[in-house]
């Protein structure tokens, strides 16, 4: 799986929108870019993913580069709920065989 | 409401006690992970199971057992073995043929006294 880079911390005012973004300059043409977040003291929880194109669902927005090597998780409207770990995940959507690999994440900080 | 579930939140045993942790989904996965996360650290697989009576060690299994009887319930064993016991267990559920969209349950936080 291609590796990921992402800020260690961001802050966001709440109500605006919060960007996070992710590198993988590595990135092989068959692998999907994937989101996870983690609250404090819970399990991580599915976002959104994609392989090339802009994908949105109801919680974010993902934006990936046309030579795919980077990507932004784009919540519109962040409320205080939204403070947490977000994780950027590269890799093929393949049988259980691969496990999730999660690295040190992005650790927002939504203030009011 | 379909999900899974992990009992206890929080769990305390002395040391060199086995101790067993519950991991149940309603969401008809064939596949169901178990993780450990330590503080500040990101997931490590420690088992997982893609149909019932069969499992696969993950990168870090020792100390730890599993069984799969049935396909809604994974429990683990965390045993004598385990060297730092005291850990963020989380369980997760997936379909086999989208283990890349896993599904969590809200972790058994367990602290070896």
């Amino acid at each position: 799986d291609a590796k990921t880079t992402q800020p260690p911390s961001m802050d966001c005012a709440e109500g605006r929108a919060a960007n996070l973004p992710c590198n993988h300059s590595t990135i092989s043409g068959n692998e999907y870019v994937y989101w996870y977040r983690q609250i404090h003291s819970q399990g991580p929880q599915y976002i959104i993913h994609g392989l090339k194109n802009n994908e949105t669902n109801e919680m974010a927005s993902l934006i990936i580069t046309e030579d795919r090597k980077s990507s932004t998780l784009i919540l519109p409207h962040a409320t205080l709920r939204d403070t947490a770990v977000y994780y950027c995940i590269v890799r093929t959507p393949s049988n259980a065989g691969n496990m999730l690999t999660f690295g040190g994440g992005t650790r927002l900080m939504v203030k009011p | 409401d379909g999900g899974i579930t992990q009992s206890p939140k929080y769990l305390f045993r002395k040391e060199g006690q086995n101790v067993t942790l519950s991991c149940e989904q309603n969401l008809n996965h064939d596949a169901m992970y178990w993780y450990r996360q330590d503080p500040g650290q990101g997931l490590r697989l420690i088992y997982y199971s893609q149909i019932v009576n069969d499992f696969q060690k993950g990168d870090i299994a020792e100390g730890y057992s599993v069984s799969r009887e049935k396909k809604e319930s994974f429990p683990l064993t965390v045993t004598s073995a385990q060297k730092n016991p005291t850990a963020f267990y989380l369980c997760a559920s997936s379909s086999n043929l989208r283990a890349d969209t896993q599904y969590f349950g809200p972790g058994t936080r367990l602290t070896v006294l």
